[in-house]
């Protein structure tokens, strides 16, 4: 069975900063992975998806690695902002019609 | 707008009163599904479905249920709540053609 590890689960940076999220998961046979974003009391918006095939996705300040072979991702954001705050969620898709999710990571970017 | 839209937002009900949480999309998606998000456990998929009439268990079916009678609509039926199945809850979906899910804006279910 699937499972997925987000660390650190909570972080907290000054403005500015560049800062990696990281994202694990133990079966490698994915079919892609998604990054989200969560704001407090809503839903979630989709960030960037990786397909299995692809190394790496680019959003704005937004960069997503994917290394399969070794089952993990990492989040980039440059020069993160207080807007940045929140948390961000990785999900793998295995089969096609069930995503797992991480943990989750709660990004707090002060002024 | 394209979106998900889920209701209600919020409910209190108690123990054993059937509730049902509506969830459409306007985006004539074939994939729709259902997540439950709890503290420490992230979310859980309950349900979901490829097409009308095709649903599927997903993690954590046990409790639920689902109805996918038109493409738009697939709402969660919970015909006996009990205080465990205290949760957020968020509906999602997607293209047949495409991996990406968009997700509703939550709804948040208290049992009593």
């Amino acid at each position: 069975k699937q499972e997925v590890t987000q660390i650190p689960a909570a972080l907290s940076v000054p403005e500015g900063e560049n800062l990696v999220l990281n994202c694990s998961f133990t079966d490698s046979a994915i079919y892609n992975l998604q990054w989200f974003r969560q704001d407090p009391g809503k839903g979630l918006t989709s960030l960037l998806l990786i397909q299995s095939s692809q190394r790496e996705q680019t959003s704005g300040r937004l960069n997503a690695s994917l290394d399969k072979s070794s089952g993990r991702s990492t989040l980039y954001i440059a020069a993160s902002q207080p807007g940045d705050s929140a948390t961000y969620l990785c999900a793998v898709n295995n089969a096609g019609n069930m995503l797992t999710f991480g943990g989750g990571t709660r990004l707090m970017v002060k002024p | 707008e394209a979106q998900v839209t889920q209701n209600p937002r919020y409910l209190i009900t108690v123990t054993g009163k059937k509730l049902t949480v509506t969830c459409s999309q306007n985006m004539n998606h074939e994939y729709m599904s259902w997540y439950r998000q709890d503290p420490g456990l992230g979310l859980r998929q309950i349900y979901y479905s490829m097409n009308v009439e095709v649903t599927d268990k997903g993690d954590v079916p046990e409790g639920y249920k689902v109805s996918r009678k038109e493409k738009r609509n697939f709402p969660l039926i919970l015909e006996s709540p009990s205080p465990n199945q205290t949760s957020l809850y968020f509906c999602a979906s997607r293209p047949s053609g495409s991996n990406e899910q968009f997700f509703g804006p939550g709804t948040r279910l208290t049992v009593l």
